[in-house]
């Protein structure tokens, strides 16, 4: 099956500090990625959809400011958590969508756990 | 808007018991509904199911759709602990195919 990449796993860092978690596909090219956030013992809540070569479509809610997406290539779309809070504290996790789409599902990332102090 | 409800919450059983996990939606221009697991990490593909009535196996867990009533149960017989996980329902919405997830059933499995 199709392999998705997060970097890093696991960051910690003070509050106002920004910090970029990378999400990768490794074995297929994808113009389309999710970014979702899961908070302890909640489902997952999509953030926004990253689209290849143009901005990202933020769900209601989610501030664009706050949360970057860069989606510059086929393969790579990173998520910066601007001027970090302890209340973005959370599992981020990335998804991508087989360009082909002959899978209408998604295949996921391992995630990564950020904490704030 | 797109909703997707799964039942029951949270369940513990005894190894060796059969549970069946509910899972209901309300979206527009249905195409699919998936199945994961989620252990510590990231959600694993179980199923993905897109006709009525036609069963998906995979070893001990099975799962079917019914379009009519717009529900979808996944089955787990003979349990393990190795079985405890996070079992999370999906349906594809919008035109990116965005992801719509129900809440979960938290399944513990003990000895």
């Amino acid at each position: 099956g199709a392999v998705v990449s997060q970097h890093p796993s696991r960051v910690i860092c003070k509050s106002g500090t920004s910090v970029k978690i990378e999400c990768r596909s490794l074995d297929f090219q994808a113009t389309t990625m999710f970014w979702y956030r899961q908070f302890p013992k909640q489902s997952l809540m999509l953030m926004a959809t990253s689209n290849e070569g143009s901005k990202a479509t933020y769900e209601q809610g989610v501030e664009k400011d706050k949360f970057l997406i860069n989606h510059a290539s086929l393969t790579l779309s990173t998520l910066t958590v601007t001027s970090a809070h302890p209340e973005d504290s959370s599992f981020y996790i990335c998804s991508a969508r087989d360009q082909q789409g002959t899978y209408n599902g998604q295949f996921f990332g391992p995630g990564t756990r950020l904490t704030v102090l | 808007e797109d909703k997707v409800v799964q039942s029951p919450l949270s369940l513990v059983v005894h190894e060796g018991d059969t549970v069946t996990l509910n899972c209901s939606y309300e979206v527009t221009n249905f195409r699919s509904l998936l199945w994961y697991k989620q252990e510590k990490k990231a959600p694993t593909f179980l199923f993905m199911l897109t006709s009525s009535g036609i069963e998906k196996k995979s070893g001990r867990l099975s799962s079917i759709l019914d379009k009519k009533e717009l529900f979808s149960i996944l089955n787990i017989t003979a349990t393990q602990t190795g079985d405890s996980a996070v079992y999370l329902c999906a349906v594809p919405t919008g035109t990116a195919s965005k992801l719509t997830f129900g809440t979960g059933t938290r399944l513990q499995v003990t000895l």
